[in-house]
């Protein structure tokens, strides 16, 4: 059974740093495409984050270009999410997604809350 | 950046109707990468529509998908009571992914 848990979210002030994990099972991680979409509260979905299989191809939105980093270590099925220079409008649900005609799976989220 | 605009934003239906959901792009997309998503209220989004046409894995032949180029379609032929929910279309361009806002589908 293909699982993504996310973990790493919490409660932190702008201008502050949070670092998202997800962890994989039940497939073969490292053979696919994995991205991060987020969910403001009440709001609609979106995209955040991309990275290819090997790390080498990364995409960013650019309301997180230059704030956030995607990266996956595929030796512990893991992709992460850095996120730098949090904005009160960083604030939501942060999903890990497969991506295999489209976003096949995901996670149950990990909720992010920029506030002082 | 190709903007997705979802119509209507809300419909309040009857269990049978037959449901149209409307996705249209600001620009040409690549039927390839045009999927439809359904969200129930605190669960997670799933994957229904890929490549603009193929149904995901699981999902039940009352769901359709249609269209080409910037008019895209989710067809549901039946509401049957679990597929009141949000939806959403989505699609790939210029290395980045895009959501529409989203149709609400309710109980009238």
């Amino acid at each position: 059974e293909v699982q993504l848990v996310e973990s790493g979210g919490g409660l932190v002030q702008p201008g502050g740093s949070l670092r998202l994990s997800c962890a994989a099972s039940g497939f073969t991680f490292s053979s696919y495409e994995m991205n991060w979409v987020r969910q403001a509260p009440g709001k609609g979905l979106e995209w955040v984050s991309y990275i290819n299989t090997g790390g080498s191809t990364i995409y960013y939105a650019d309301s997180v270009k230059g704030r956030f980093t995607i990266s996956r270590d595929n030796a512990k099925n893991s992709l992460y999410l850095q996120m730098n220079s949090l904005r009160a409008e960083d604030t939501a649900v942060y999903y890990c997604t497969r991506r295999k005609y489209n976003f096949d799976y995901w996670g149950q989220g990990t909720l992010v809350t920029v506030s002082s | 950046e190709i903007v997705l605009t979802q119509s209507p934003g809300t419909l309040s239906l009857s269990p049978g109707e037959r449901v149209t959901l409307s996705c249209r792009a600001s620009q040409s997309v690549d039927s390839s990468y045009l999927a439809w998503y359904q969200q129930k209220p605190g669960q997670t989004p799933r994957l229904l529509i890929y490549g603009a046409s193929s149904r995901a894995t699981g999902i039940p032949a009352r769901f359709s998908g249609s269209g080409s180029g910037t008019d895209f379609i989710l067809t549901i032929s039946r509401l049957e009571p679990e597929d009141f929910a949000v939806y959403y279309c989505q699609q790939y361009g210029s290395s980045s992914w895009t959501f529409g806002q989203g149709t609400k589908v309710e109980i009238k």
